[in-house]
């Protein structure tokens, strides 16, 4: 199984900052990843796929890049709904693997 | 707008069979892939499978063969079956739609139903 590695596990920003979560792959991967938010007691949501392209309806604040085996998921300003916890997800091969997560908590 | 809801017994006991189905609104189930994806509680999600609308499925090997994902198109649902069940398959599991221009990541997402294993 490709194994995603999330970093950092955790990290707490302020409302208006810059975040770059980092998830890589134990193999290259090519394109195929998709990130995904979760807040507490609900279901994931669908943010962004094939590394970079922006699921219809999520704000354009969210930004993702990358190819091969390292990837980014960037928050260019925050703001007080985007604290969840965010993961990653291999489709390059099964099984659809996915990261560990990395919670986003407000400073 | 598409809508899922997963229904199912709450609790079921070590070595019998988790049944868990998937009501799908807002869309035919007969023209996208669907698939399952638990979360144990406080953990990371996992892929269990998919069903194709070609009737293909795959599933994740480490449930060794236990898992059987199938499609009930005059209802518009879609059922999990996992047999042998343990402690370890206490989880929250969510029925998922398939992008359907990419089938390989997950767009739309049921509420999550928690099934507990536990005599």
């Amino acid at each position: 199984d490709i194994q995603m590695t999330q970093s950092p596990s955790s990290v707490s920003a302020s409302v208006g900052d810059r975040v770059t979560i980092t998830c890589r792959a134990s193999q290259g991967i090519s394109s195929w990843l998709a990130w995904y938010q979760q807040k507490p007691g609900k279901a994931p949501k669908f943010l962004i796929y094939a590394a970079s392209s922006l699921q219809s309806g999520v704000p354009s604040r969210f930004s993702g890049s990358g190819s091969g085996t390292e990837f980014t998921l960037t928050i260019s300003s925050l703001q007080p709904e985007d604290f969840a916890t965010y993961y990653c997800q291999q489709a390059n091969s099964f099984p659809y693997t996915f990261g560990q997560g990395t919670k986003l908590e407000i400073k | 707008q598409v809508q899922l809801q997963e229904s199912g017994p709450g609790l079921v006991k070590p070595s019998e069979t988790l049944s868990l189905t998937c009501s799908v609104s807002g869309g035919s189930i007969s023209s996208n892939s669907w698939s399952w994806i638990r979360q144990p509680a406080g953990k990371g999600l996992e892929w269990i499978g998919r069903f194709y609308t070609s009737g293909r499925t795959d599933y994740n090997p480490s449930l060794k063969s236990r898992a059987t994902v199938s499609v009930d198109t005059s209802r518009n649902q879609f059922s999990l079956k996992l047999n042998s069940v343990t402690a370890a398959d206490t989880a929250v599991y969510y029925c998922a739609r398939n992008l359907p221009s990419s089938p390989y990541f997950f767009d739309y997402w049921g509420q999550g139903t928690l099934v507990t294993v536990s005599s």
